[in-house]
């Protein structure tokens, strides 16, 4: 079956610029995570839905950040203002359930370079 | 929150040879620790996690054992193949509700023919 798919799989903004980054998660999975990943370092946590509840948002590190899921399914992060530190591939990954822990299985990522 | 430490940052081994990879976690409350393995330019797939029930975990070439009390776990790869080339993550998290994975930085793993 398919797997997360995630678009654009490479994005170059301006610095200033206003970026969406799309996320379809397997169907039927009711998790929905947001990871930020540097270069040569391990995913970082940005956000939480189950289902359309954005139930944490703790890892996003500005108010320029900003993700929602509104009916459940297709998730959309969007960055406003791009600044180069937010150079990163952004990992979206689904899970099964809103319960116990089940695996999390990754999109391709987004590589968003900010010049 | 949760801090997860790990080491080395890069291996090199012979084919054939084995491979560690150790994790430190911070937080006692912890009690699921998955690995993930990433090639070049492709997303983490999980390959591997243990629950802290248990102490050691083994599938194949593949093992991950558990000590709770010094809050460290290990990756272990026998008999290594050029396709284990990859960066390795361990993570932590709480088996319980929703939770969040912290990962380490990852491991670099080259396995030369």
């Amino acid at each position: 079956g398919a797997g997360v798919s995630q678009s654009p799989r490479y994005k170059v903004a301006k610095r200033g610029q206003d970026v969406a980054l799309r996320c379809d998660p397997i169907s039927g999975h009711v998790s929905l995570f947001w990871y930020q990943q540097a270069l040569g370092q391990g995913p970082e946590f940005l956000t939480y839905f189950q289902n359309e509840a954005q139930l944490d948002k703790s890892g996003l590190p500005s108010d320029r950040f900003f993700a929602e899921r509104p009916e459940g399914s297709v998730s959309t992060l969007k960055i406003q203002r791009t600044q180069q530190e937010d150079s990163a591939v952004y990992l979206c990954a689904s899970s099964i359930s809103g319960g116990a822990v089940y695996e999390q299985f990754f999109g391709p990522g987004t590589r968003l370079t900010v010049l | 929150g949760e801090n997860v430490e790990q080491h080395p940052s890069t291996l090199s081994v012979q084919e054939g040879d084995s491979a560690v990879i150790k994790c430190t976690y911070s937080d006692s409350a912890s009690n699921y620790f998955p690995w993930y393995k990433q090639e070049l330019g492709k997303r983490p797939q999980l390959i591997i996690d243990i629950r802290s029930n248990v102490g050691e975990k083994k599938d194949q070439r593949i093992a991950v054992t558990l000590n709770k009390t010094a809050k460290h776990f290990s990756l272990h790869i026998t008999e290594t193949q050029p396709e284990d080339s990859a960066v390795y993550f361990c993570a932590a998290s709480l088996f319980s509700g929703y939770s969040t994975l912290t990962f380490g930085k990852g491991t670099m793993l080259l396995v030369s023919p």
